[in-house]
């Protein structure tokens, strides 16, 4: 499988400030990452599929323009929350889709824990 | 769509067996399984693919029953380190994007 790094691991910020999360496949190169929001005791809700040298798709709900996904090579994506508020406080989380056999798998990273206050 | 999972959470024993459950009103290519500690990130479990597929990891197993649209996880002689909320993921069709269930909290206590 993928072995997958996320950074930072936590980050706290003051509302109004910008935060860049990275992702990062180790082992594999990535066309495709996925970019995750966990809020406490619920489930992940994907919020944008990133494409490796193309914009990135983002899910009905989720302001593109806010959430800004850049995947610049096949090793990394990058999610940028801009003028966060401390309702985008969560647990942002990236995987990268296996290849071959092991396409319909999921490999996380190890989140990143955003708290904005 | 959401696939949806029974029990919300389960509270067992160690060594007692435990039954997880996710359906879906979508037809099904794939379940996927995953167990997520407090913190981290999930972990993936298994993938069952179309074929009424039956897949197994030590003491935990699972099945697909892609008529039904639902899949079961079976946690046998639960141990401690079971604990944890578990996620269905369900792929409509191959290279669809997942969506996950709204997770199960199992807790063993010793």
């Amino acid at each position: 499988g993928a072995v997958v790094s996320q950074h930072p691991s936590w980050v706290i910020c003051k509302s109004g400030t910008s935060v860049k999360i990275e992702c990062r496949s180790l082992d594999f190169q990535a066309t495709t990452m996925f970019w995750y929001r966990q809020f406490p005791k619920q489930s992940l809700m994907l919020m944008a599929t990133s494409n490796e040298g193309s914009k990135a798709t983002y899910e009905q709900g989720v302001e593109k323009d806010k959430f800004l996904i850049n995947h610049a090579s096949l090793t990394l994506s990058t999610l940028t929350v801009t003028s966060a508020h401390p309702e985008d406080s969560s647990f942002y989380i990236c995987s990268v889709r296996g290849g071959g056999r092991s396409y319909n798998e999921q490999f996380f990273g190890p989140g990143t824990r955003l708290t904005v206050l | 769509q959401q696939p949806v999972q029974s029990p919300q959470a389960v509270i067992l024993r160690e060594g007692e067996d435990a039954v997880i459950n996710c359906s879906s009103s979508k037809a099904l290519y794939s379940v996927h399984w995953y167990r997520q500690k407090h913190g981290e990130a999930p972990v993936f479990l298994m993938i069952l693919l179309k074929g009424g597929e039956q897949k197994g990891h030590e003491k935990i197993s699972a099945s697909f029953n892609e008529k039904k649209q639902q899949s079961s996880l079976y946690l046998t002689a639960s141990q401690l380190s079971y604990s944890g909320t578990y996620f269905c993921g369900t792929g409509p069709s191959y290279g669809q994007n997942f969506v996950f269930g709204p997770g199960t909290r199992l807790s063993v206590l010793p």
